[in-house]
């Protein structure tokens, strides 16, 4: 059984510019969700993914946005980098309603 | 809305000592998960534990055990015989009924030294 990956580990963009970060679901599992986790917090969350469609936002910006593919991986989207983007971006997996997520081990987005 | 709240920032013990983890919660489904994830300082979040709403039964696995108590909103976790591997960012975390959102708390650092 293949666990949560993401892509890539470590980035660095310079504020405006635009980012895309990748997330690979364990196998078998149908849902992607996206959580921020800026230094010294628990993580925010962001959006799910379900066949292929946003199931749930939470408090971000338009400016974030989402993908999921037909094979449930999933990308996340950033535009108008800013200063307070820099954070680790943990991407999750699980099945539909199983309240239950498995987690990739992150990107760290530092934005200069 | 919900929130989760470690009052706890950071711990530290020495090794062998046992310690508790607070994790207070407000939510206002009557049907909800409640976790603990550890976050080592590779990043990762390992999940621990996962309890619903209706099963306030504590739960031990091996040195690690956890209190239920829905009567005081709390999900409070303990260490036995703490070792340096325990060294960690632990959460606590609640997910609502729809089951997409999960709210973590803030953490808390455990240090254990030798």
């Amino acid at each position: 059984e293949t666990g949560v990956t993401q892509s890539p580990t470590h980035l660095i963009k310079t504020r405006g510019q635009q980012v895309t970060l990748r997330c690979s679901s364990q196998s078998g599992h149908n849902t992607v969700s996206w959580y921020q986790q800026a230094l010294g917090q628990g993580p925010q969350f962001i959006f799910q993914y379900y066949r292929e469609e946003e199931n749930g936002r939470g408090n971000f910006p338009p400016r974030f946005s989402g993908l999921q593919f037909p094979n449930y991986s999933s990308e996340l989207n950033v535009n108008a980098l800013e200063l307070d983007d820099s954070a680790l971006y943990l991407c999750a997996s699980s099945l539909w309603r199983d309240y239950e997520q498995y987690f990739g081990p992150g990107t760290r987005l530092t934005v200069t | 809305a919900q929130k989760v709240t470690q009052a706890q920032t950071e711990i530290s013990v020495v090794e062998k000592e046992d310690v508790t983890l607070d994790c207070v919660y407000e939510t206002r489904d009557t049907t909800y998960y409640l976790f603990w994830y550890k976050q080592p300082p590779s990043g990762e979040l390992v999940f621990l534990i996962r309890r619903n709403s209706f099963d306030e039964q504590n739960e031990i696995s091996g040195r690690y055990s956890w209190n239920f108590q829905k009567s005081t909103s709390s999900f409070n976790f303990t260490i036995t015989a703490s070792q340096v591997v325990d060294s960690a960012v632990y959460f606590c975390a609640l997910i609502n009924n729809a089951g997409n959102m999960l709210t973590f708390g803030g953490g808390t650092r455990l240090m254990v030294k030798p």
